[in-house]
């Protein structure tokens, strides 16, 4: 199958860590990729290739897929990464892309 | 610099179509897939299909498949989505973002999205 499943909400408070996890079935063999978007604005890439960051990101983002889960580390997190994210995977047998779901990160 | 500049918003009637386009600059057309993603109010990323900008392939969710055209003007470096028998339910930002054809399947640059709105 390829859908992807995200927890709806993660809360963080200021310079701690956020952890965004999807979820789906053998997902540590597809590469997977991380989306912020802020409310109003185009979707921004944060990460691709599981663990990789475009110029720009900063540091505090970073990814990990194995197994059937991958996951968004936010670490010391900022007020201004409150955001939803989005996570996105390559099905080379349907040769579709599919998005997860979304997880609003709420920063308290 | 690279952009991805998408046509204005549009109000259709329940069973019309829409066209909206996407122009690209600051970098070779040819080397890139274009996509299709849409958002409903309120809700998350529904990815709709790309289209090979060098060779016109095109790929769609199935649920698009029949009804949505996707094309391309390589003299333009445009890309263009059209959807036909709109309903209610299509009520959405459409966003176009490009792939790199040699690379693994993410979206590095996005458009500014394109409201269509579907109201009798």
């Amino acid at each position: 199958s390829s859908e992807l499943t995200q927890p709806p909400s993660v809360s963080v408070s200021p310079g701690q860590t956020a952890t965004i996890t999807c979820s789906g079935d053998k997902l540590g063999d597809r590469y997977i990729s991380w989306y912020q978007q802020k409310a109003g604005r185009s979707p921004v890439l944060v990460i691709h290739e599981d663990d990789r960051r475009p110029s720009g990101i900063p540091e505090r983002f970073s990814g990990s897929n194995s197994g059937n889960t991958a996951t968004l580390t936010i670490s010391a997190t900022q007020a201004l990464d409150e955001a939803d994210y989005y996570c996105q995977a390559w099905d080379t047998t349907t040769r579709r892309h599919v998005f997860g779901p979304g997880t609003k990160v709420l920063v308290l | 610099q690279v952009q991805l500049v998408q046509s204005g918003a549009e109000v259709k009637k329940p069973g019309a179509s829409v066209k909206v386009s996407c122009q690209t600059s600051g970098y070779t057309f040819r080397d890139f897939y274009i996509h299709w993603v849409r958002q409903a109010p309120g809700q998350g990323l529904e990815w709709m299909g790309r289209i090979n900008l060098n060779r016109g392939v095109t790929n769609f969710k199935e649920k698009f498949e029949g009804r949505v055209t996707m094309s391309r003007d390589t003299s333009l470096s445009t890309a263009y989505m059209e959807m036909s028998s709109l309903e209610s339910g299509d009520t959405a930002v459409y966003f176009c973002a490009r792939e790199h054809i040699a690379l693994p399947g993410y979206l590095d640059y996005w458009g500014q999205g394109t409201l269509v709105a579907v109201s009798s």
